[in-house]
């Protein structure tokens, strides 16, 4: 089964608004990491949280975690029609593979 | 420095024939990982590479897949006796391990399989 749910399956929004999306997992883990996808091809890296951390920030990304919930949230500020895309989670362990969700469809209208 | 490369982009193939799919990993990164999405779909992991330990196979959906790195280096995704269920787009990263803790991933463009 997945270990990372992420949540909403799809998401449209019009530009300039705020897009959250929610990322679930079942067991202990040492990180997390978002990912984007564009056109179903390879996946960027976006922002990596550790189990020991609650909150991330990169540019209009905030990512938090919550270890007691085993629930991750990305929030994108002031989306952008180019952040249309695909964005995955991964929950990782030491030396382990990563396991991704299934993804959430984000649709940025202009 | 160059990112993570694959080959080739493309593959059509006749079911029963066996495929090779490459990837070269961004240079120094000790850790390979190969997944396999499908149409509109997450990514399913197949098989992850970690300097000279074994390698994590527990994602091969058969025997008929199977893949090696070598130098630890380049790795080749073996698929034999292709079947129409194989075709997707098949995904390499590699990723640098410091002091013991993981760190993002790097993926490659993908090779999109279809088997006809």
């Amino acid at each position: 089964s997945q270990q990372g749910e992420e949540d909403p399956q799809a998401l449209s929004i019009q530009e300039g608004e705020n897009a959250t999306m929610n990322c679930s997992y079942k067991t202990s883990i040492n990180n997390l990491q978002w990912y984007r996808q564009n056109s179903g091809r390879g996946l960027v890296h976006l922002i990596l949280i550790r189990s020991n951390e609650r909150e991330k920030h990169s540019g209009r990304l905030r990512v938090t975690l919550d270890t007691s919930k085993k629930s991750s949230s990305l929030l994108i500020t002031a989306s952008r029609a180019a952040d249309t895309a695909s964005y995955f989670c991964a929950t990782g362990n030491y030396g382990q593979n990563f396991v991704f969700g299934p993804g959430t469809r984000l649709s940025v209208l202009p | 420095g160059a990112g993570v490369s694959q080959s080739p982009s493309n593959k059509v193939t006749e079911k029963g024939k066996d495929v090779e799919l490459r990837c070269d990993p961004i240079s120094g990164h000790t850790a390979l990982y190969w997944y396999r999405q499908s149409l509109g779909q997450g990514l399913e992991f197949l098989i992850y590479f970690q300097g000279n330990s074994a390698p994590d196979k527990s994602g091969l959906p058969s025997d008929r897949f199977s893949a090696e790195r070598t130098g630890g280096s380049v790795s080749t995704l073996t698929i034999q006796r292709t079947q129409q269920e194989d075709s997707a787009v098949y995904l390499c990263a590699s990723s640098f391990r410091r002091g013991g803790r993981e760190n993002e991933q790097f993926f490659g463009p993908g090779t999109r399989l279809t088997v006809l």
